[in-house]
């Protein structure tokens, strides 16, 4: 019963470098998001997606990009890495939007 | 578009009190309201969540929270906190009625010691 599932769990990257966040879920679900966790800012939404082959941006998309080519899996792609994305990267998903969503145990991710 | 603000950022605590954590929201449109918990190192998990009916909502290890609409919050109550109560705190919000995201506030740390 592994529920939501994110690899790896800590990364550093150098600045400019490439990378790939798996989340994967085994409940089903049809909603899929990724937050970031920054000090003092609450989580933020990077991306989400509301089922199989679609993805939206949230609130802050840009230097991020997603996709969904399986239900269960949501992959968040960082295409060159940056100073300001060093956060703390949490994967959810949810049955439907007004249901629970249950989250990874985070990404934390350095970059240098 | 929905917002979240969460007044307090820490809360200290001595153990066996009440404490009360602070969600306020903005919404045009209705909404539904969480509460996460987030302990050290983990991920979040619901609290509990108000989707409709009773105003006063009951959650996991004896929290509530009550929905009031003309104050556009949702505040979140325990009668006596415990030490493994300490915590971050996330109230979220989403819009009923169309598939739409959660929103979340900025948290607030609640702190119990002995």
């Amino acid at each position: 019963n592994a529920g939501v599932t994110q690899t790896p769990k800590f990364r550093v990257l150098k600045t400019g470098q490439s990378m790939t966040l798996l989340c994967a879920q085994d409940m089903n679900h049809e909603y899929m998001y990724w937050y970031r966790q920054d000090p003092g800012m609450g989580l933020r939404l990077i991306h989400y997606s509301v089922g199989e082959g679609t993805t939206a941006k949230g609130e802050v998309p840009d230097g991020y990009n997603v996709s969904r080519l399986k239900k269960q899996n949501f992959l968040l792609g960082l295409e060159s890495a940056a100073p300001s994305q060093t956060s703390v990267y949490f994967c959810a998903s949810s049955y439907d939007w007004q249901g629970e969503a249950f989250f990874g145990q985070g990404t934390r991710l350095t970059v240098v | 578009a929905q917002s979240v603000t969460q007044l307090d950022s820490q809360v200290p605590v001595f153990e066996e009190a009440p404490v009360e954590l602070r969600c306020n929201y903005s919404s045009s449109v209705s909404v539904y309201l969480f509460w996460y918990v987030q302990y050290p190192n983990q991920g979040l998990q619901l609290l509990l969540k108000y989707l409709s009916g009773s105003t006063l909502v009951k959650g996991i290890n004896g929290f509530e929270a009550e929905f009031n609409k003309s104050q556009t919050s949702f505040h979140l109550r325990k009668p006596s906190v415990h030490i493994s109560d300490t915590a971050e705190y996330f109230c979220a919000v989403t819009r009923t009625g169309t598939a739409s995201k959660l929103t979340f506030g900025t948290g607030t740390r609640l702190q119990v010691t002995l």
